[in-house]
């Protein structure tokens, strides 16, 4: 166990709508990443946020969005998916930019 | 940005030792190497980091030329459970400092009895 939560598990929706990953960092790290891992494009680096604010920016579409609260966790938001969109989104943290990252266990999601 | 570049699957047998080579240029002058385990529809697992030289953990070696243009990853006699994927994660930065985490493709390790 990492120490990194992310929810929900699995999500299940449809092209066009919008949903909301969760990531709650380990405890002490400031610094929180989002990686996309589809089947042909192996983990792709979406966003990082430190301490609140963001700090680097992947391969994240705009459609995408993310966010640290002054509590730490981390909200990725995705709208008006796509069929596309399908795969699994993991978060990691670590303690400050830089260092060691440790990854949740990630989210599936499924756009029909 | 770093590139880097894994072999994509390699095979190998109960008890050997298995290498995996992964080629990164233009990773930043100050950044770590790490690797990771992936087991299928699980988060990457931390296995190792360096910065130079050897690095050895309980698990697994890691070695870094001088040019850190490479790194590779040594595991020891093998179980079947090392079945698994292998990535390497280098960084470098981008033109307006930010600095980009870049994962290998990874490498498909299939351990046979």
């Amino acid at each position: 166990d990492s120490g990194v939560t992310q929810t929900p598990k699995h999500l299940i929706t449809a092209t066009g709508q919008r949903v909301t990953l969760r990531c709650s960092p380990r405890s002490g790290d400031l610094s929180v990443y989002w990686y996309q891992q589809s089947l042909d494009q192996g983990l792709q680096f979406l966003i990082q946020y430190y301490n609140g604010e963001e700090r680097a920016k992947g391969n994240i579409l705009e459609r995408f969005s993310a966010q640290q609260f002054p509590d730490l966790h981390s909200e990725l938001n995705l709208s008006s998916l796509e069929l596309g969109d399908s795969a699994l989104y993991f978060c990691a943290s670590s303690a400050t930019i830089q260092e060691t990252q440790y990854f949740g266990p990630g989210t599936r999601l499924l756009v029909l | 940005l770093a590139k880097t570049t894994q072999p994509i699957s390699m095979d190998s047998y109960e008890g050997q030792e298995v290498n995996i080579t992964c080629s990164h240029n233009n990773i930043a002058t100050n950044d770590y190497i790490t690797w990771y385990q992936q087991f299928p529809s699980q988060g990457p697992r931390f296995i190792i980091q360096g910065y130079k030289t050897k690095v050895t953990n309980e698990v697994a070696s890691l070695f870094i030329p001088a040019d850190r243009k490479s790194s590779t990853l040594s595991l020891p006699r093998v179980s079947l459970s090392d079945t698994a994927v292998y990535y390497c994660l280098v960084g470098s930065y981008a033109s307006g400092g930010s600095y980009i985490p870049t994962f290998g493709r990874g490498t498909s390790l299939i351990v046979h009895p």
